[in-house]
Formats: C-alpha cells, structure tokens, sequence
C-alpha cells in the first residue's frame, strides 16, 4: 500500500518568512495530494490540492509543487503569519480510490 | 459554509463495552468515510461508504466495527467491544464525489475523541 513520509515534523519560523513542508510517496499509482491544516481540538482542514496532471498550485500565500517523476511533493507558505501556526498533514490517494494516506504531520509555530 | 458535524465531541467508555459515534455529512455528499487518528499519530483511513455498502476498508476495520447509514442524514460507527487501544480521535469526512468524478475534496468534522478505560 500507500506510505506517506513527512518532514520536518517541527519547523519554527518567524513571522514573515517562508514555511516549505516536504513529503514523499511511494505508490506511483498516486495521482491526487491534499494538505489539510489541523488547528488543536479540530478536525484536518483542507487548504490546498493538487492532481497529477499539474506540476505547481498556488492559492495566494500558499502554493504547493509536485514532482512525480520523484514521487514528492511540497507545501510552501510565504509571508507567514502567527495564525498559520497549526500541525500541516499531506496526503495522497491514488485515482478513483476513496482512501487518503496521510503524512505524520509538521507542527509549525510562527513567533510574532 | 456547510460543515460534517459529529456528537459526541468526547466518549468515555469501559472496555468491551459498545460505542455508536455519530455523524452528518454535508447534505449534498455521497461518500462518507471514517478515520482516526491515535494521539501524536498520523490520521489513518478506517473505511469509506457510498449507495449504503462500504467502498474500501483498512486493516484495522476489523469484525468489531460496523458502519450504517441509519436514515438520510446520519452516518454512524459503531465499535462492538472496545479496546484500550480504540482511544483515539475518530473523523468523520464526506465527499460530493470520487476522486477523477467531480468535486472529490474530503472534508472533514471536529472529531470524536473516544477513551476506553
């Protein structure tokens, strides 16, 4: 089956500066890849996707890449802001399959 | 906005008893899914629902765990006799459609944290 890997599970930013979560696939037979932000005592939010067929995705200060070819894929958020601090979770699925394998979660904290 | 919503919020509940969690998907959603998320762990995929039959299920969707879609809003989970190691934070989530059909996304409810004591 599907194994997400997800890195760094901490990352500590100041506020204004650029978050890059990374992550890896192993089934190549994945073609759909969310990230869902989980704020404490809530459940996954998703705040961005991206398919296969597309190799770049961005959503004002959020943007995520894919490089199928090396089975990973990477959340980049720009400008952060104390409110972007959360536990980011990546996910893949492959098509017309309803399951989602989930990463183990990055913890990131923005200091004001 | 419409949101899945999920009761109880907090279960406590003795070993080997039965559970029921509780679930309403989006109103226009067709596949309801279920997973859990052990404390510190990943969220992991129990089992996924459409036309009243389960669509896929997960190693750990074993004999003790049942699904049903008892009326036209709900969706449960039912655990026949809980383990210590069922504590875990249990999501519900819905889609409109499946992955390469339509709109796909998966949202997710607040959650059910269940503790077996």
């Amino acid at each position: 089956g599907e194994n997400v890997e997800q890195h760094p599970s901490t990352l500590s930013v100041q506020e204004g500066d650029s978050a890059v979560i990374k992550c890896t696939y192993s089934d190549s037979a994945s073609n759909y890849f969310p990230w869902y932000k989980q704020e404490l005592g809530k459940g996954p939010q998703l705040i961005i996707d991206i398919r296969s067929n597309v190799g770049e995705k961005k959503d004002q200060r959020i943007a995520v890449t894919l490089n199928k070819t090396a089975k990973h894929f990477s959340l980049h958020i720009t400008e952060t802001q104390p409110e972007d601090s959360a536990v980011y979770f990546c996910a893949a699925s492959p098509l017309m399959s309803s399951t989602l394998t989930f990463g183990k979660g990055t913890m990131l904290l923005v200091s004001p | 906005e419409p949101e899945v919503t999920q009761t109880p919020s907090h279960q406590v509940t003795q070993m080997g008893q039965e559970v029921i969690l509780r679930c309403v998907p989006i109103s226009n959603h067709l596949y309801f899914y279920w997973y859990r998320q052990i404390l510190g762990q990943k969220v992991e995929f129990l089992v996924s629902f459409y036309n009243n039959e389960i669509s896929e299920k997960s190693e750990i969707f074993d004999d003790q765990f049942s699904v049903e879609r008892p009326d036209g809003s709900n969706f449960t989970l039912k655990i026949r006799s809980t383990k210590l190691e069922d504590s875990a934070m249990y999501f519900c989530a819905s889609s409109e459609a499946l992955l390469g059909t339509g709109n796909y996304e998966q949202y997710f409810g607040p959650g059910t944290r269940l503790t077996v004591t």
